[in-house]
């Protein structure tokens, strides 16, 4: 499969501030996206990352809240802005690539206090 | 939209039992069903994929079973082993360039 580099692992953030995950590939991608994944739930899907233009999001999630940037084929940040403890969740990037399919990162893991 | 359902949300069997874990869906368009493998602190990882052009299709001891006409799909697992403890999601899409959308994830204990 694709691998994928995301960063940081985990993080603690204060309420407020905001917080930037970066998504990694080691080959070009056909597609991105960020999912959520609360505590002990299933997977969200926030936005699909387009590449050199806005990322398209889903019902219920915001530009103003998240956002995304692709500058090319291989890599994308998440921003969480103005977190609250409801933000608390898991981020994870995945990569939908022609040779091996549809791969997730190991996610990101945020607690905000 | 489509909407998944995975049944049951905790299942615990004894190592070398069987497994098997079910999901629905919705959206008759839907071809594409892969089933993802979550340990802990790790992101899902696919483990097996079907499409609705078969009936069943099977990776040593993993199987997936497809029903089209009563939309559903089973994830089967035989001579369960510790290591198959995690959090199983079942999913569904158009195609795989399209949107999945997931079960609510079952968590699987093998007990040795």
């Amino acid at each position: 499969s694709a691998v994928i580099s995301q960063k940081p692992s985990r993080d603690i953030c204060q309420r407020g501030t905001s917080l930037t995950i970066q998504c990694q590939v080691d080959s070009q991608v056909t597609m991105m996206f960020w999912y959520r994944q609360q505590p002990g739930q299933s997977l969200t899907l926030i936005a699909t990352a387009n590449q050199g233009s806005e990322a398209t999001y889903e019902s219920g999630f915001v530009i103003d809240k998240f956002p995304i940037s692709r500058p090319n084929l291989t890599f994308s940040t998440l921003t969480v802005s103005n977190m609250s403890p409801e933000d608390s969740s898991i981020y994870l990037c995945s990569v939908l690539s022609v040779n091996y399919g549809y791969t997730f990162g190991s996610g990101t893991r945020l607690t905000v206090v | 939209g489509e909407n998944v359902e995975q049944h049951p949300s905790t299942l615990s069997v004894q190592e070398g039992d069987s497994a098997v874990i079910k999901c629905t869906y919705s959206d008759s368009a839907s071809n594409y069903f892969p089933w993802y493998k979550q340990e802990l602190g790790k992101g899902p990882q696919l483990i097996i994929d079907i499409r609705s052009n078969v009936g069943e299709k099977k990776d040593q001891r993993i199987a997936v079973t497809l029903n089209k006409t009563a939309k559903h799909f089973s994830l089967h697992i035989t001579e369960t082993q510790p290591e198959d403890s995690a959090v199983y999601f079942c999913a569904a899409s158009r195609n795989t360039g399209n949107q999945f959308y997931f079960g609510t994830g079952t968590s699987l204990t093998v007990i040795p």
